[in-house]
This record gives structure tokens, C-alpha cells and sequence, in this order.
């Protein structure tokens, strides 16, 4: 029972083109939401958030939509740079803080 | 300051054997979470530690796991009698504070392979 899903398993988009990664999640009980950014052999680190009362977050380069009726989340990159290579996890949580992940996009930027 | 660190940073072992994984975590976060990665998979929750709060234990897999955190800092990760779908990179996260809605920070994780 996969409470959230990532369906692309990889993408590749061209340096200075945005990257639009997507995440459908079925829990509605979920209220907040992250996106993770995961190189080789290192530890995910945190991306950028937005709560259940936004339906968008930037900071920077990196824009977080939400689509509560849909139960969507998307990640804009724009412009994408070559160093924004990795796997990327969306992730849910409740009031404990316990993380749900999905299943990851590896993103590839070509220069 | 100092990240989560993760101990070892790599472990082979044999099918049936036990394997204990260090985490310290960030000083001061109260809360400590292990989580592991299959291969091809996403971040799979294990288990929560919240202060002195009785932990999360609802992502264990099975009775063979187990972990403990002593005097609300460093956790083991206990493994009993290894098994080859154990194989993955288990990683560790704290967050500060008593409020859902802080970030975690991962260590590097440990890559365990059982053969």
C-alpha cells in the first residue's frame, strides 16, 4: 500500500531548461510536505517544505507546489544546473515528524 | 558543528550472524529516526525516538530488529540473525525540537550487505 509515489523514476533535462518533478500522495491526512535531495553514498538533505495551508514555497531556484485536491506535489528547478544531479525523494509527514517517503526521481542536468 | 554521523560506514556479514549500527546524532535534537533503502527503493521508516517518550516502533520489519537510545543521544540499531533481504543502506536522521515540522538531517548511512 504505497501511500506516495514518484512515477518517474529518472529525467533528463538540458542546463538552464527547467526541471519539473512530480509526487502523488493518497493520505490525506498528511500536512506537510518536503522534498529531499540525495547524492551517492551520502545522506538525503533537506530541499525546501511547504505546509497543508500553502499551496507554494520558493527559495531560489527550487519552487514547491502543492495541489491539495489533486493530493500533487511538484518541484520546479529553474534554471537547472549540472551540480542539481541526484535523486530526489518527496516525503510526508505528520505532527511526529515521521517521514513518508516516495520512491525517487534521478535527475540528470546535461551541460 | 558536527552533522549526524553513522558507524560503520560499511558492514559486510554473514547470513544468521547479528550486526549492531551506531547513529549519533546532531547534540541537542531530541528526536532520532532509522530508516532504510533498499536497493531501487524509497527511504523506508523503521523507527522513532522522541525524548523520553516510549519509541515509535511501527516500521520495523520484524521481531530480528531492534534498537535502543541511551541517555537520549547515541542509538543502536540491533539486526539478530541477518538475513539476505536485510541487505540495504540504513540511515539515521534528528531533528531539534518537539514540533513535527522541523527538518531532518541525515547521516551518510551504513551500507549492510549480508551474503
Amino acid at each position: 500500500d504505497q501511500q506516495v509515489k514518484q512515477n518517474s523514476p529518472s529525467l533528463s533535462v538540458q542546463e538552464g531548461r527547467i526541471s519539473i518533478l512530480n509526487c502523488d500522495y493518497t493520505n490525506s491526512m498528511f500536512d506537510y510536505f518536503l522534498w529531499y535531495k540525495k547524492y551517492p553514498a551520502e545522506g538525503p538533505t533537506f530541499l525546501i517544505s511547504i505546509s497543508s495551508i500553502k499551496d507554494k514555497n520558493e527559495d531560489g531556484r527550487f519552487t514547491v507546489f502543492l495541489n491539495k485536491s489533486a493530493k500533487h506535489l511538484s518541484l520546479h528547478i529553474v534554471p537547472s544546473q549540472p551540480g542539481d544531479s541526484a535523486v530526489y525523494f518527496c516525503a510526508f509527514s505528520g505532527n511526529t515528524g515521521k517521514l513518508i517517503f516516495g520512491q525517487g526521481t534521478t535527475l540528470q542536468v546535461k551541460p | 558543528g558536527a552533522g549526524v554521523s553513522q558507524s560503520p560506514s560499511n558492514k559486510v556479514t554473514e547470513k544468521g550472524k547479528d550486526v549492531e549500527l551506531r547513529c549519533d546524532p546532531i547534540s541537542g535534537h531530541t528526536a532520532l529516526y532509522w530508516y532504510r533503502q533498499s536497493l531501487g527503493q524509497g527511504l523506508e521508516f523503521l523507527i522513532y525516538f522522541q525524548g523520553n517518550s516510549a519509541p515509535d516502533k511501527s516500521g520495523l520489519p520484524s521481531d530480528r530488529f531492534s534498537a535502543e537510545r541511551t541517555g537520549g543521544s547515541v542509538s543502536t540499531l540491533t539486526i539478530q540473525r541477518t538475513q539476505q533481504e536485510d541487505s540495504a543502506v540504513y540511515l539515521c536522521a534528528s531533528r531539534p525540537g518537539t514540533s513535527g515540522y522541523n527538518e531532518q538531517f541525515f547521516g551518510p548511512g551504513t551500507r549492510l550487505t549480508v551474503l
